[in-house]
């Protein structure tokens, strides 16, 4: 089966950094996305890595490690705007698969 | 950059109706389209993939007979909840993928459905 896990939710402090961890389990890889998503709306593309190692941009970080199954998303200068729900989603072969999503709050 | 055109936004109604999403690709060819399932609180779930000119292809569990996809031209698919009771009500949200290679995003997604079964 295809797992994609990631912690439920998470709290941070505005102007903190926090790390978003992804472990996943699939039948093909072809890729790691992250996405932001706001309640009722479309998922907004944040990043892509394909290959290990780290992916800057601007506040914004992503790291993968395919011998490990893992990623995270780091986010650095926490505004309160970047309250949010983050997917971690696996490009399998021909489909995007999506994680459990994590709910993040940042407080003031 | 790539916008894909999802209708209508929201939608009430009573149980036992059908109702159409349209997801369109305004400005390229989709060759894949592909819908999503969101529940409250929860992670997107595909539901089924769909080729131009081609059947879908569902996700396991997911009732063909219930959830209709169409995907007639490159720029448009739609999928019909047919029959539709309060269980289903749900945030629905289409994707589509060009021609173009994997780079740096697969699929670009529509603005989602609310439904909401009475």
């Amino acid at each position: 089966g295809q797992n994609i896990d990631q912690p439920t939710e998470m709290t941070a402090t505005e102007g903190a950094i926090v790390q978003i961890n992804c472990t996943y389990q699939t039948s093909g890889f072809n890729g790691l996305f992250w996405y932001q998503q706001h309640a009722g709306e479309a998922p907004t593309f944040l990043s892509y890595n394909v290959l290990d190692g780290l992916e800057e941009k601007g506040r914004f970080s992503s790291f993968l490690s395919r011998s490990k199954g893992y990623s995270y998303l780091l986010l650095k200068e926490l505004q309160m705007k970047d309250s949010a729900s983050y997917l971690c989603a696996v490009w399998n072969t021909d489909k995007l698969i999506f994680g459990t999503g994590t709910r993040l709050q940042v407080f003031p | 950059g790539a916008v894909v055109s999802q209708h209508p936004s929201r939608v009430i109604c009573k149980s036992g109706t059908s109702v159409k999403i349209e997801c369109r690709s305004l400005d390229f060819q989709a060759t894949t389209m592909f819908w999503y399932r969101q529940f409250p609180k929860k992670s997107l779930m595909l539901m089924a993939t769909s080729n131009e000119g081609s059947k879908a292809t569902y996700e396991q569990g997911v009732e063909k007979d219930k959830f209709l996809i169409n995907h007639a031209s490159l720029t448009l698919s739609t999928l019909t909840v047919t029959s539709a009771h309060p269980e289903d009500s749900s945030f629905y949200i289409c994707s589509a993928r060009g021609f173009e290679g994997l780079g740096n995003q697969p699929q670009h997604f529509g603005d989602g459905t609310r439904l909401s079964i009475l």
